[in-house]
């Protein structure tokens, strides 16, 4: 069974600038969540969708959103993107809400 | 605030077994303990979790002391591919839910 796969691996975007990140669940896998690491900050949750509603949310600012879809792959966008942004983002799937998940290998985005 | 707390760091001798500490007092009683850990620049790995039994898998032993406000990740034979930084994790409830908080881990360095 093929694992979760993230889109891009890398990413370079200059401040101001919006950005999407993309994530395909493990076949089967209902439930999507988000993360964000820093090395100053380490490893903090974004949110979580579920059957393409949000039903977790961390403490982000709004610049933060997501959306999920039929098939479960679920994007994040980043709006109006500031240098503190820079962070390598996680998608993690799990089969319901609560489970064991799942990660990704994660988006490295770097904002000039 | 993630509701566990860990060493910092630890090491441990190729072909020994790696026991890695985490106090979890406040867990509640229907609060699982999981365990992931990360490898430089890769997403979180799962490794195991429990309720109030050992737990054994394929990677792992988890050990939750009777009163549960402890456990031990045991990696029975420990080699160089397991220095990672190691998680334990109890959801704590955020906005809307339950989330996985991830706290600063233990660094684990095997060694030859």
């Amino acid at each position: 069974k093929a694992g979760v796969t993230q889109t891009p691996r890398y990413l370079i975007k200059t401040r101001g600038q919006q950005v999407t990140l993309s994530c395909s669940p493990i076949s089967g896998h209902r439930s999507v969540s988000w993360y964000q690491q820093t090395p100053g900050q380490g490893l903090q949750f974004l949110f979580e969708y579920f059957s393409e509603t949000q039903r977790n949310k961390g403490n982000f600012p709004g610049r933060f959103s997501g959306r999920q879809f039929s098939n479960s792959r679920s994007e994040m966008n980043v709006s109006t993107l500031e240098l503190g942004d820079s962070a390598l983002y996680l998608c993690a799937s799990s089969l319901s809400s609560g489970n064991e998940q799942f990660f990704g290998p994660g988006t490295r985005l770097t904002v000039l | 605030d993630a509701k566990t707390t860990q060493p910092t760091s630890m090491d441990c001798a190729e072909g020994r077994a790696a026991n890695l500490p985490c106090n979890h007092s406040t867990i509640s009683g229907n609060e699982y303990v999981y365990w992931y850990r990360q490898i430089h620049s890769q997403g979180p790995q799962y490794i195991i979790h429990g309720l109030k039994n050992n737990e054994t898998n394929e990677m792992a032993s988890l050990i939750i002391t009777e009163d549960r406000k402890s456990s031990t990740l045991i990696l029975p034979h420990a080699t160089l591919r397991d220095t990672a930084v190691y998680y334990c994790i109890v959801r704590v409830w955020g906005n809307y839910g339950q989330n996985f908080v991830f706290g600063p881990g233990t660094r684990l360095s095997v060694l030859p």
